[in-house]
């Protein structure tokens, strides 16, 4: 497709189950990142991928979260023992730059996460 | 810690008014100030501002940076209900092997016929 696909776009999880969710960034997109949107809040910056290697994850909130992106293409988001403050929209976002960075990065619709 | 604040929070205006958004940021190794536009979904990209004094237009929307007074406005003239969204204000910080976007909570704007 021609934008950032990301599914599923809606979870519901038990408390303490495992989720994954998956980015499927613009085909040739050097940098994928992932945000955390809580509701009425402004995304918040998880990790950041430039091909396969992951050079920043200093935002993820525990290390129950892990994100991969063994190919330097499609990237997964897991979530383990999945707690109620977990609940929000996982945005992945693209971008075809690394350094000289142009600001337009390209967001998926989000997977909404309900942690019951 | 790097922090992006935006006022007000929210905003309902009339069909046909001008609305002024607010956004001011301390962002450790800052290269750029973004604005994006969320419509329940996906956030889409408006404006990226580098240089401080330097407008950017598109259609009824301008924005502009003070990099000494640490902040930027987002201006909508004429409004539609059509530009009802949340508008997100994010610092762009480079640095090391990293660039990552830190954005603020939003305005949430209506706009009512």
């Amino acid at each position: 497709g021609a934008g950032v696909s990301q599914s599923p776009r809606y979870k519901v999880a038990k408390r303490g189950q495992d989720v994954a969710l998956r980015c499927d960034p613009i085909s040739g997109h050097v940098s994928l990142f992932w945000y955390q949107q809580a509701l009425g809040q402004g995304p918040e910056f998880l990790t950041y991928f430039q091909n396969e290697a992951q050079l920043d994850k200093s935002g993820l909130p525990s290390d129950r979260f892990f994100a991969e992106r063994p190919e330097g293409s499609v990237s997964t988001l897991k979530i383990q023992r999945t707690q109620q403050e977990d609940s929000a929209v996982y945005l992945c976002a693209s971008s075809p730059w690394t350094e000289a960075y142009t600001g337009e990065l390209f967001f998926g619709e989000g997977s909404r996460l309900t942690v019951l | 810690e790097d922090k992006v604040v935006q006022s007000p929070l929210s905003l309902v205006v009339h069909e046909g008014d001008t609305v002024t958004l607010n956004c001011s940021y301390e962002v450790t190794n800052f290269r750029s100030l973004l604005w994006y536009k969320q419509e329940k979904k996906a956030p889409t990209f408006l404006f990226m501002l580098t240089s401080s004094g330097i407008e950017k237009k598109s259609g009824r929307l301008s924005s502009i940076l003070d990099k000494k007074e640490l902040f930027s406005i987002l201006n909508i003239t004429a409004t539609q209900t059509g530009d009802s969204a949340v508008y997100l204000c994010a610092g762009l910080s480079v640095g090391g092997a990293t660039n990552k976007l830190i954005f603020g909570t939003g305005t949430l704007l209506a706009v009512q016929p």
